[in-house]
């Protein structure tokens, strides 16, 4: 059960190139949701999806998007990378948002530059 | 509006000194809380949460909602508790985070 596989682990990027975060999980999770995780800030929320064809905003959205065609892989595409995005991402699954175990991927590393 | 406030940081106690890591919260609602951990090079996963009233590694959490706390408690710090710890609130569609503490377990 590999359970939630993010890749890549660690990218660099140019100012203005566009990328995406793969996100994949096996548990058969209708939650899925995007984090990014920046030092003295926590983890905030970019995007989320509660079923394949359904996304919407989080926190912090700007600057990506996201989509979700099967139950199965949440991608987050940079559309335009800017130093601001600098960041550790994570993907997260879970049965629910209310009172559900979320479980994480093991963070992308990503760096503009 | 949700919101998840760890006030602390950094926390640093010594191996065998009891540990308190706090954490204080705002939501409307009937507030869900959990604990989540990162040990260095390990993916976030969950500690315990309020509703199981559950103690896992030494840990418990009691909710006070008449103090909106959810603080993280045990009473002999092991080295390998050493980890970033967050408290996070399940709101709707969403999972809040605080900004965490970092435990470091002095031997």
């Amino acid at each position: 059960n590999a359970g939630v596989t993010q890749t890549p682990k660690f990218q660099v990027l140019k100012t203005g190139q566009s990328m995406t975060l793969q996100c994949a999980q096996d548990m058969n999770h209708e939650y899925m949701s995007w984090y990014r995780q920046d030092p003295g800030m926590g983890l905030r929320l970019i995007h989320y999806s509660v079923g394949a064809g359904i996304t919407d905003q989080g926190e912090v959205p700007n600057g990506y998007n996201v989509s979700r065609s099967t139950t199965e892989d949440f991608p987050l595409r940079l559309l335009s990378a800017a130093p601001s995005q600098t960041s550790v991402y994570f993907c997260a699954s879970s049965y629910g948002t209310s009172g559900f175990e979320a479980f994480f991927g093991q963070g992308t590393r990503l760096t503009v530059v | 509006a949700q919101r998840v406030t760890q006030p602390e940081k950094l926390l640093s106690v010594f191996k065998g000194a009891p540990v308190e890591l706090k954490c204080n919260y705002s939501y409307s609602g009937s507030p869900e809380l959990f604990w989540y951990v990162q040990y260095s090079r390990q993916r976030l996963q969950l500690l315990l949460r309020h509703i199981s009233r559950e103690s896992i590694k030494g840990f418990t959490a009691d909710l006070n909602k008449g103090e909106t706390s959810f603080h993280l408690k045990k009473p002999f710090a092991q080295e390998e508790d050493s980890a970033m710890y967050y408290c996070a609130l399940s709101g709707a569609n969403n999972l809040f985070f605080g900004t965490g503490t970092r435990l470091t377990v002095i031997p």
